[in-house]
């Protein structure tokens, strides 16, 4: 089966803590993304990454990080200094840029304790 | 700044009726609108994909208008069904990154 796998599906984290969420895609795409959804908000851009070794910030990358050290994961670290991680996080990945129709992982909620 | 603004917010209709939900944007420059229908808890899930020269495109009981020139766009849901129940989201692409709406939620009732 072809598509996009985000893991965990739900995500415990102490405060101070550093935590690394999972995107693998084996649809063989160049492009992928990371989005925060929060309640009564759209989609927003965290970092995103259009080849192996390369990535961009997006509106809200303080707080974050990622590495595309291969074309099939693209994986997002939510470090201690993100003031409000608690939120849905949605991966997606397309095969180039805004032209092409991105698919999305099922999302890992995120919730600080 | 690119943005795009859908309404309502919230919608509430009983099951078999029709509804329209509505996009407007000012992305630019404009290179493709989609529609997307995101369950509860859920990755988003492509409805319909329309390019500048498209004016409407159905998918099923969905259907997708465009208006390049006015930049707005309306997904028509006809017959809705329980399983309608969900977010509508409305992004727009400026050929290098993907712009979303803060959706529209809708709530089928039996």
């Amino acid at each position: 089966d072809g598509g996009i796998t985000q893991s965990p599906k739900y995500l415990f984290r102490k405060e101070g803590q550093n935590v690394t969420l999972s995107c693998e895609q084996n649809l063989n795409h160049d492009a992928m993304y990371w989005y925060r959804q929060d309640p009564g908000q759209g989609l927003r851009l965290i970092y995103y990454s259009q080849i192996v070794n390369d990535f961009q910030k997006g509106d809200i990358a303080e707080g974050y990080s990622v590495s595309r050290e291969k074309k099939e994961s693209f994986p997002l670290t939510v470090t201690s200094a993100q003031k409000n991680p608690t939120a849905f996080y949605l991966c997606a990945s397309s095969s180039t840029g805004g032209d092409t129709e991105a698919f999305f992982g099922q999302g890992t909620r995120l919730t600080v304790v | 700044k690119n943005q795009v603004e859908q309404s309502p917010q919230s919608l509430i209709i009983l099951e078999g009726k029709n509804c329209t939900l509505q996009c407007n944007y000012t992305v630019s420059p404009f290179s493709n609108l989609r529609w997307y229908k995101q369950d509860t808890g859920r990755g988003p899930v492509s409805l319909t994909i329309m390019t500048f020269s498209e004016n409407t495109k159905s998918n099923g009981r969905y259907t997708a208008t465009l208006d390049a020139d006015t930049k707005q766009s309306s997904l028509h849901i006809t017959a809705s069904q329980l399983s309608d129940s969900a977010s509508y989201i409305c992004v727009v692409s400026d050929s290098r990154k993907l712009i979303f709406g803060q959706g529209t939620t809708l709530q089928v009732k039996p």
